[in-house]
C-alpha cells in the first residue's frame, strides 16, 4: 500500500540551528501538507502546497519556516533558527484531491535543546 | 476561529461493548469529515470519512453525520483492547482542503 515516508524519524538540534525535514508523498498525490503536534496537544495545520506553490499557511508558519519541492518526489520543511518551542512531531501528509482523504507519514520528532 | 470540539476523555468501555465518540464543529461550511486513530507517539491513521448526512458503516465502525446539528460521531462495535487509542475528529472546508483537528478522545477498552 502506498505511503507517505518521512526522514529523519527523530532529530535533536541545538537552538538556533537550521533543520530540514524531508518527505516523500504518495506518488500520484498532488496536494501536500505539513502539520505539527506538540506533545500532549492537538494536531495543527502548518502549510499546504499545490502546483509548486503554497496554497495556504497558518499563522504558525511564519518567516522561520519554508517549504520546497526540490524534485518530482521530495517535499521538504525547513525551519531556520530553531527555538525550544519548535520541539514537536512534524507530520507530512498528502492527498490526491482537494478536500479528499489526507494520508499522514509516520512523523519526524524534532527536539530542540 | 473555526473549531472542532471533542471530549478528551478518557472514555472507558469493557471489551465487546460499543464505544461512542462524539465531535462538534463550528464552521457550517465544513464539507468533509474524518476520524483518525492515533496511538501514543504515532501518526494519525485514517479510520473513516463521511461526506453526506446519515450513517456510513465499515466493519465494526460507523460514522454518523448531522450537518444541521454540526455533529459527527464514531461508533465502534465489539470494542477490542487494541482499539485503545486517541481518536481524532477532523473536518475540512472545501475552500481550503486543510484538516482542522479536534483535541482527540482517549478510548480505553478494558479486557
Amino acid at each position: 500500500e502506498p505511503e507517505v515516508t518521512q526522514t529523519p524519524s527523530h532529530q535533536v538540534t541545538q537552538m538556533g540551528q537550521e533543520v530540514i525535514l524531508r518527505c516523500v508523498p504518495i506518488s500520484n498525490h498532488l496536494y501536500f501538507y505539513w502539520y505539527r503536534q506538540i506533545l500532549g496537544q492537538k494536531v495543527e495545520f502548518l502549510v499546504s502546497f499545490y502546483n509548486n506553490e503554497i496554497s495556504e499557511k497558518s499563522e504558525i508558519f511564519d518567516d522561520q519556516f519554508s517549504v520546497e519541492r526540490p524534485d518530482g518526489s521530495n517535499f521538504t520543511l525547513k525551519i531556520r533558527s530553531t527555538k525550544l518551542e519548535d520541539s514537536a512531531m512534524y507530520f507530512c501528509a498528502s492527498s490526491e484531491a482537494h478536500g479528499g482523504v489526507i494520508y499522514f507519514g509516520e512523523g519526524s520528532w524534532l527536539t530542540v535543546v | 476561529q473555526k473549531e472542532v470540539e471533542q471530549n478528551s476523555g478518557p472514555l472507558s468501555v469493557p471489551e465487546g461493548a460499543i464505544a461512542s465518540l462524539n465531535c462538534t464543529y463550528s464552521d457550517r461550511g465544513s464539507q468533509s469529515f474524518f476520524w483518525y486513530r492515533q496511538y501514543s507517539g504515532k501518526s494519525p491513521e485514517l479510520i473513516m470519512f463521511i461526506y453526506s448526512n446519515g450513517d456510513k458503516e465499515d466493519g465494526r465502525f460507523t460514522a454518523q453525520l448531522n450537518k444541521a446539528s454540526q455533529y459527527v460521531s464514531l461508533l465502534i462495535r465489539d470494542s477490542q483492547p487494541s482499539d485503545s487509542a486517541t481518536y481524532l475528529c477532523a473536518v475540512t472546508n472545501g475552500n481550503t482542503g486543510k484538516l482542522i483537528f479536534g483535541q482527540g478522545t482517549t478510548l480505553q477498552v478494558k479486557p
